[in-house]
C-alpha cells in the first residue's frame, strides 16, 4: 500500500500570509496527487488535481507542485475563508486510493 | 449543477446492517465511476469502495471487504452501499463522491471531483 504523510499536521497563520503544506508518498506516484479542502461539518472540496492543475472555480491563490514522492500545496495570500483542513490523496494505485492525515490551518 | 445526496444513515447495533443511498443529478450518472469515502469522528478521510460506470467492476478497502457491497442503479441515478456485520469502528460520516474520469485529453481516475454532504452511521449498543 502507498502511504501518504503530510507536514505540518497543523499551522497557525494570519490573513495575507503565504502558506505551504507538504505531502510525501511512500513510493513514486508520478503526478497522481490531488488536494482537497475541508471545512468543519462540510464535505471535502477538490482544489488541485494531477499535482498542479487547478480545479474549475478554485481561486488562483491556490497552487500545487511536485512529482514522484514530494508535493506541495501553496496558498499565496491566505484569506479568511481558507481556514480549513487540507488533505492530499494519491490516485496512482488504482483503485486503492489513500489520503494523507490532513493539515489543519487555523488563525494565528 | 452536479448534486449528490446521501441518505440511510443512523444508529445501528454491532452486527447489524444498513443500506446507504446516494441520489445523483446534474450529470450523466451512467458515465462515471462512483466511490464511497468515510470519515470517523475527528479523523481523516478513508476510501471505502469504488464501482465502475456500468456496475460490472467493484473494489473495496481491506477493512470492509466481505462485509460491504457497493452497487448502482443507473436507471434511478442512485448509488448504494450495503453494510453488513457492522462494527464500532465503522462509525463515521459516509460520503459518496464522483470520479473525475476522463476528459477529452486525459484521464483522472481516482480524483473525486464532486462530493455529497455525507450521512452519519453510528454503530453502538
Amino acid at each position: 500500500d502507498i502511504q501518504m504523510t503530510q507536514s505540518p499536521s497543523s499551522l497557525s497563520a494570519s490573513v495575507g500570509d503565504r502558506v505551504t503544506i507538504t505531502c510525501r508518498a511512500s513510493q513514486s506516484i508520478s503526478s497522481y496527487l490531488n488536494w482537497y479542502q475541508q471545512k468543519p461539518g462540510k464535505a471535502p472540496k477538490l482544489l488541485i488535481y494531477a499535482a498542479s492543475s487547478l480545479q474549475s472555480g478554485v481561486p488562483s491563490r491556490f497552487s500545487g507542485s511536485g512529482s514522484g514522492t514530494d508535493f506541495t500545496l501553496t496558498i499565496s495570500s491566505l484569506q479568511p475563508e481558507d481556514f480549513a483542513t487540507y488533505y492530499c490523496q494519491q490516485s496512482y494505485s488504482t483503485p486503492w486510493f489513500t489520503f494523507g492525515p490532513g493539515t489543519k490551518v487555523d488563525i494565528k | 449543477e452536479v448534486q449528490l445526496v446521501e441518505s440511510g444513515g443512523g444508529l445501528v447495533q454491532p452486527g447489524g446492517s444498513l443500506r446507504l443511498s446516494c441520489a445523483a443529478s446534474g450529470f450523466t450518472f451512467s458515465s462515471y465511476w462512483m466511490h464511497w469515502v468515510r470519515q470517523a469522528p475527528g479523523k481523516g478521510l478513508v476510501w471505502v469502495s469504488r464501482i465502475n460506470s456500468d456496475g460490472s467492476s467493484t473494489s473495496y478497502a481491506d477493512s470492509v471487504k466481505g462485509r460491504f457491497t457497493i452497487s448502482r442503479d443507473n436507471a434511478k441515478n442512485t448509488l448504494y452501499l450495503q453494510m453488513n456485520s457492522l462494527r464500532a469502528e465503522d462509525t463515521a460520516v459516509y460520503y459518496c463522491a464522483r470520479d473525475a474520469g476522463c476528459s477529452s485529453t486525459s484521464c483522472y481516475y481516482g480524483t473525486f471531483d464532486y462530493w455529497g454532504q455525507g450521512t452519519l452511521v453510528t454503530v453502538s449498543s
